[in-house]
């Protein structure tokens, strides 16, 4: 049973567009959604993360939507850069422990 | 700070050989966690430790074993490798979670390099 579902796979997008990254859940229990980068090669670092009861944060070019009635996120990556490349997890916690979607792979093509 | 290293960084193994991968950690950090990394699947946990001396089953414990002797230290080992447990394995550590007053996103994972291990 897969906790948190996000998509699409893959992404392609031109330099300078928005990049879209979606994620749904069906736990309420979850307190804390975080988003993690990864690198081809290294291991996944935090990007941005999110309370349920805030529906926004924005850090930099990076935005976490949050929908709390639809159990669903989303994060929006503005103004995208070929250096933005990398493959994007979603994740919940749940007493302490963090469920990961199953990735984006993003490619911002110059 | 190195952070949190992993060691070996690659390892290829026959069927039924055993082996034990090292991470170690010098954030002085309470959790720490095993997880697994397979194309198309994301990273799922195989084990984790809330403490020195304490271990946890997650959600793919099967073929593995854990133990943190040291606070610093989580060992992951596979006593009898099988192709299935063919992946790249990241290590990961966090503060105690009810921590406050401490830099740093709370409950942020900090993850290792990775260890590739293929298992013929």
């Amino acid at each position: 049973q897969q906790q948190v579902k996000q998509s699409p796979q893959s992404l392609i997008v031109q330099k300078g567009g928005i990049s879209i990254i979606n994620c749904a859940y069906e736990n309420t229990a979850f307190d804390y959604f975080p988003w993690y980068q990864q690198f081809p090669g290294k291991g996944p670092a935090l990007l941005i993360a999110i309370r349920p009861d805030v529906s926004e944060k924005k850090e930099g070019r990076f935005t976490i939507s949050f929908n709390k009635s639809a159990k669903q996120f989303s994060l929006h990556i503005m103004d995208s850069q070929p250096g933005d490349s990398a493959t994007y997890f979603c994740a919940a916690k749940r007493q302490g422990n963090l469920i990961f979607g199953k990735g984006t792979k993003l490619s911002v093509k110059p | 700070n190195a952070g949190v290293t992993q060691t070996p960084k690659f390892r290829v193994l026959k069927t039924g050989q055993s082996m034990t991968l090292l991470c170690a950690q010098d954030m002085n950090h309470e959790y720490m966690y095993w997880y697994r990394q397979d194309p198309g699947m994301g990273l799922r946990l195989i084990h984790y430790s809330v403490g020195e001396g304490t271990t946890a089953k997650g959600e793919v414990p099967d073929g593995y074993n854990v133990s943190r002797l040291k606070k610093q230290n989580f060992l992951l080992g596979l006593e009898s490798a099988a192709p299935s447990q063919t992946s790249v394995y990241f290590c990961a550590s966090s503060q105690r979670r009810s921590g406050g007053g401490l830099a740093g996103a709370p409950y942020e994972q900090y993850f290792g390099p990775g260890t590739r291990l293929t298992v013929t």
